[in-house]
């Protein structure tokens, strides 16, 4: 059974625009959300990552908002910059799980000059 | 500075033939985490360490062990027991929740 979801396997859009990626998580255990960005042939890098008694974290041109009624969160990108293009997962944990990450299973994001 | 080491970046094994992944970490970080990725299939946790001397399987943890003999080290070895061992392999170590995890640069396994 798949806890965290990531239901686009791909997403396209234009240089300037706003990237907005997706995820969902079924374990209402689930109590702190972080994303990844990840390059071909190379670990994932920690991007921006969000506890469930907030619903909004701003780093720069990241933000990620949590609805936690929805068990919904989503990544925003402004603006998409070219180098923005790689695969994006999301991950999730809760208290009891000693730090043990559940990941998506990733959405490759293509910004387009 | 302080990183996480995997060696080597690519690997090829012939089939039947066991195979051991290197992990190493500077961080001083307790847990250590051994992943695997597929196209297609994101990141399954393979096994996972939180202290030296002790690691629990994860969830696609058959055909593989692991050794936590060192806070530093966390070495996967990949069994002939292992029914699809060519994957990209990744490993990690985490301080706590809120910096989640520090990854490798991966290894690339290929049976031949």
């Amino acid at each position: 059974d798949q806890q965290v979801k990531q239901n686009s396997p791909s997403l396209s859009v234009q240089e300037g625009r706003i990237s907005i990626l997706n995820c969902d998580y079924t374990n209402s255990m689930f109590d702190y959300f972080l994303w990844y960005k990840k390059y071909p042939a190379e670990g994932p890098t920690f991007l921006i990552s969000i506890s469930s008694i907030k619903d909004k974290n701003e780093d720069g041109r990241f933000t990620v908002f949590l609805n936690k009624s929805a068990k919904h969160l989503s990544l925003h990108i402004v603006p998409s910059q070219p180098g923005d293009s790689a695969v994006y997962f999301c991950a999730a944990t809760s208290g009891g799980s000693n730090y043990k990450l559940t990941f998506g299973k990733g959405t490759l994001l293509t910004v387009n000059p | 500075d302080g990183g996480i080491t995997q060696s080597p970046k690519y690997l090829f094994r012939k089939e039947g033939q066991n195979v051991t992944l290197s992990c190493e970490q500077n961080l001083n970080h307790d847990a250590m985490y051994w992943y695997r990725q597929d196209p297609g299939q994101g990141l399954r946790l393979i096994y996972y360490s939180q202290i030296v001397n002790d690691f629990q399987k994860g969830d696609i943890a058959e055909g593989y062990s692991v050794s936590r003999e060192k806070k530093e080290s966390f070495p996967l070895t990949v069994t002939s027991a292992q029914k699809n061992p060519t994957a990209f392999y990744l490993c990690a170590s985490s301080r706590d929740r809120a910096y989640g995890y520090t990854f490798g640069s991966g290894t690339r396994l290929t049976v031949v």
